[in-house]
């Protein structure tokens, strides 16, 4: 089955400051990872994606991310944070168990201070 | 066209109520979802359609019923429902079953 966690409920980060969001998974064959944001009250949006390719992956909004196999890992970055970067970040990974299933991370609430 | 529609925004419903939640989309995606999301918690996948056909049903109880009436269109039907059932409800749709997601702003129901 698989899974995908987020070990931090918060990130608390000045402004200007690199920010790293963490998110590690688990799946059975090839990952489908994803980061999604989400500002009060609304909808998730798409930040960015790993499906195959090169390991450093990079987004919308300045964001990036890199997949690392041997740590099951897929960490959000970025290197100069904004005020307005902070919301909820969720870490997803889908795979096609007859159907493509998103399963999503519980969240990290990041906050970026003046 | 690059967004998801999603109506009503706000709905309040009595246990014996019928509703329903309509979803839309212009972008040609063939695949759409339905997710309940509970406040500070991540989205919980009910219902999975591709190419107008449930591909996956998440367990979810009969009191909600999805249908897809054409490759834009997502509906779920609302039937007696619990105050437990009270959540942001979000769809959304994908080009493929692979790939982003893009979601609507959501309905907001609350289930008196």
């Amino acid at each position: 089955a698989q899974s995908v966690a987020q070990p931090e409920d918060q990130v608390n980060v000045a402004e200007g400051n690199p920010l790293t969001v963490k998110c590690t998974y688990s799946v059975s064959g090839n990952p489908y990872l994803f980061w999604y944001v989400q500002y009060p009250n609304r909808g998730l949006q798409f930040l960015l994606k790993y499906i195959t390719g090169d390991n450093l992956v990079k987004g919308s909004y300045g964001f990036e991310a890199e997949f690392n196999k041997s740590q099951t890992s897929f960490h959000l970055k970025k290197p100069s944070a904004l005020v307005s970067d902070s919301a909820l970040y969720f870490c997803a990974v889908s795979q096609n168990t007859g159907g493509f299933k998103t399963i999503f991370g519980a969240g990290t609430r990041l906050f970026v201070k003046a | 066209d690059t967004e998801v529609t999603q109506t009503p925004k706000h709905l309040v419903m009595g246990m014996t109520n019928k509703k329903s939640l309509k979803c839309e989309q212009h972008m040609g995606h063939r695949a759409m979802y339905w997710y309940k999301q509970k406040a500070k918690k991540p989205p919980e996948l009910m219902f999975v359609y591709s190419y107008e056909k449930l591909s996956i049903n998440e367990s979810v109880p009969s009191r909600f019923s999805p249908e897809c009436p054409n490759s834009s269109l997502l509906n779920l039907h609302l039937h007696a429902l619990q105050p437990e059932d009270s959540a942001l409800y979000l769809c959304a749709s994908s080009p493929r079953g692979i790939g982003e997601q893009y979601f609507g702003p959501g309905t907001r129901l609350t289930v008196t």
